[in-house]
């Protein structure tokens, strides 16, 4: 597609709720970040990864985090038992190469998930 | 320590007048690229500049420039012309060469006043 596209737009999950979130990068983009954005804040990293590897996963809160790119397109954030500091804007952004250089990072509209 | 650091976290902006947006950095990386992105209320994150470390000029796209001081560790965006469209949240990133991630500051929200 023309840019990054992520659904849902919205979710609301109840408190110890499993939720999945997808990103939809853009055709070709070898690099697929993940961030979690708290309201009024700047993103926070969650993971990366390249083609289907995932290559650093250092910014997972917790382990009930996960994340997975089996074909190297399209991604899924998971989140087992949601708790409310997990409310929160994620983001998904793609880019073409690897690392170094002046490459342009594609964001997505991002994925607003409410924990109630 | 906070890798990027923006001072303002709101300012008013006179339309047609230009506002300069701070961001200071801390990196030991010799090799690095400096980011800024625009966040509208729709909540994407669009891409404006991107200054890299080893630039010997300071990097300008239309309205926007980015006032690079590598010695004082400082990449502040300049708007110049200021449209009501540019009402929004800004964002200072950085990539160190080390890794491939952008690490974000904490923003600035921009109001432009008719």
């Amino acid at each position: 597609g023309a840019g990054v596209s992520q659904s849902p737009r919205y979710k609301v999950a109840k408190r110890g709720q499993d939720v999945a979130l997808r990103c939809d990068p853009i055709s070709g983009h070898v690099s697929l970040f993940w961030y979690q954005q708290a309201l009024g804040q700047g993103p926070e990293f969650l993971t990366y990864f390249q083609n289907e590897a995932q290559l650093d996963k250092s910014g997972l809160p917790s382990d009930r985090f996960f994340a997975e790119r089996p074909e190297g397109s399209v991604s899924t954030l998971k989140i087992q038992r949601t708790q409310q500091e997990d409310s929160a804007v994620y983001l998904c952004a793609s880019s073409l190469v690897g690392p170094g250089g002046n490459y342009g990072y594609t964001f997505g509209s991002g994925t607003r998930l409410t924990v109630v | 320590a906070q890798k990027i650091t923006q001072t303002q976290p709101g300012m008013f902006v006179q339309e047609k007048e230009a506002v300069t947006l701070d961001c200071t950095y801390d990196t030991s990386d010799p090799s690095y690229g400096l980011f800024w992105y625009k966040q509208p209320s729709s909540g994407e994150m669009i891409f404006l500049i991107y200054q890299g470390s080893y630039d010997q000029q300071n990097a300008t796209e239309g309205r926007y420039s980015l006032n690079f001081q590598k010695a004082r560790k400082s990449a502040n965006l300049v708007i110049s012309a200021s449209q009501l469209g540019d009402s929004a949240m800004y964002f200072c990133a950085m990539r160190e060469a080390a890794g491939n991630k952008l690490t974000f500051g904490g923003g600035t929200r921009v109001l432009v006043k008719p």
